[in-house]
């Protein structure tokens, strides 16, 4: 079945910028039925989506995060990518990547398959 | 910006209970846009509820969703052990294109 994978580095020091791949197994990141998206999670808070994207390369973006966040896909290697640049201590975070349903039709949209997460944190 | 409300944010219950669960959106939502799901601890979310009423695939008939507007519904009709978790309600608006999330509502053991 289709399965998600985060990788990255697990720390990276202020003013940086943060660089996530996602690599989707067991099914294809260029189906037109779905888009992709990262969401993050603070330590012991709630959830954030950050953006998403189409395999196509259309891109929507978190307002809030929009001038620091790029969201890519690579659909030779089957992976999209996310970076966060001018990090600080408030990006410290799981991130996950996760398929999005739905969006294509408009229809019943929602994040149906998630990856296990990856932590980062920002540290000098 | 579409703000949700979960309550309550703690719901300390006892197996084979009942559990009914709130989402409050500050200006109408699209059932299409309306999702719940389960996390537990060291553990990704996971979707339990699309379209507002829709059971997610391998999701167990003892969650429902219900509601509509502003005001949404999850219920777990007799809570199993493995349901103490934190659920959330999603919403997603599209001027501008925005997911949002709830803070969640903990469910845990009397």
């Amino acid at each position: 079945q289709l399965q998600l994978q985060e990788s990255g580095p697990g720390l990276v020091k202020p003013s940086e910028t943060l660089s996530l791949t996602c690599t989707v197994s067991g099914g294809s990141i260029s189906s037109s039925s779905y888009y992709w998206g990262w969401i993050r999670q603070p330590p012991g808070k709630g959830l954030e989506w950050i953006g998403s994207i189409y395999y196509s390369g259309s891109t929507y973006y978190n307002p809030s995060l929009k001038s620091r966040v790029t969201i890519s896909v690579d659909t030779s290697k089957n992976q999209f990518s996310l970076k966060l640049s001018s990090v600080t201590a408030a990006d410290t975070a799981v991130y996950y990547c996760a398929r999005l349903r739905g969006y294509s039709y408009g229809y019943r949209v929602a994040f149906d398959i998630w990856g296990q997460g990856t932590m980062v944190t920002v540290s000098s | 910006e579409i703000v949700l409300t979960q309550s309550p944010g703690t719901l300390s219950l006892s197996p084979g209970e009942r559990a009914t669960l709130s989402c409050r959106a500050s200006q109408s939502v699209s059932s299409s846009y309306l999702a719940w799901y389960q996390q537990k601890p060291g553990q990704a979310p996971r979707l339990l509820i699309y379209g507002a009423s829709s059971r997610a695939t391998g999701i167990p008939d003892r969650f429902s969703g219900s509601g509509s507007g502003t005001d949404f519904t999850l219920t777990i009709s007799r809570l199993e052990p493995e349901d103490f978790a934190v659920y959330y309600c999603q919403q997603y608006g599209s001027s501008p294109p925005l997911f949002t999330f709830g803070p969640g509502t903990k469910v845990d053991i009397k």
